[in-house]
């Protein structure tokens, strides 16, 4: 079967640096997404990776290691607004996206 | 303001029910989505379409039906609701299949 693995929590201090990681087993791999969901909210797009190495948005990057079949989403200089869900998912070889149950990120002051 | 507007936000419903949750989009993206979120699981794809006049079963199809008669709607309809349908259900949409996901707001429903 297809399945996503990503920690159901986390906690880090503002101003730190976090990472979240995802590990996929899927049929076949057309690309990997994450997205940030606040809580009551709709999941925003943050990154996306199809070829292995590091992608880098601001203050967020996107790990990706095709034949580990693993990524990390990178946050740092750690916001209290970026206290959210964040989702990873990953596009099999139907072009579905197979979506992990998401890693609950808290930020404390 | 372009996207994704879903309707309605939230609704309570007696089980046996029938219930039609509305989506509709201004970026005329080909590809439309309809899943379901639950807590403690990941999104769940209900049913798709990738253009217009075409639709496909997702992973938890059962007790759900759409219709897609033009580009912008698509709407997602329960039959006869049972309260396992209890659920925050978002909308989405894309360019093709292989583009990113722009989801609505959501529509939160509870089957009693």
């Amino acid at each position: 079967g297809q399945n996503i693995d990503q920690p159901t929590e986390m906690t880090a201090t503002e101003g730190a640096i976090v990472q979240i990681n995802c590990t996929y087993q899927t049929s076949g791999f057309n690309g990997l997404f994450w997205y940030q969901q606040h809580a009551g909210e709709a999941p925003t797009f943050l990154s996306y990776n199809v070829l292995d190495g590091l992608e880098e948005k601001g203050r967020f990057s996107s790990f990706l290691s095709r034949s580990k079949g693993y990524s990390y989403l990178l946050l740092k200089e750690l916001q209290m607004k970026d206290s959210a869900s964040y989702l990873c998912a990953v596009r099999d070889s139907n072009y579905q996206l197979i979506w992990g149950a998401g890693t609950k990120l808290i930020i404390k002051p | 303001i372009a996207g994704i507007t879903q309707a309605p936000t939230s609704q309570i419903l007696a089980a046996g029910r029938r219930m039609t949750l509305r989506c509709t989009q201004d970026m005329r993206h080909n590809a439309m989505y309809w899943y379901r979120q639950d807590l403690g699981l990941g999104l769940r794809l209900i049913h798709y379409s990738n253009t217009a006049g075409t639709t496909g079963k997702g992973e938890v199809p059962d007790g759900y039906s759409v219709s897609r008669a033009n580009t912008d709607d698509f709407p997602l309809t329960l039959a006869s609701a049972v309260p396992s349908q209890t659920s925050v259900y978002f909308c989405a949409s894309s360019d093709g299949s292989a583009g990113e996901l722009f989801f609505g707001e959501g529509s939160r429903l509870t089957v009693l």
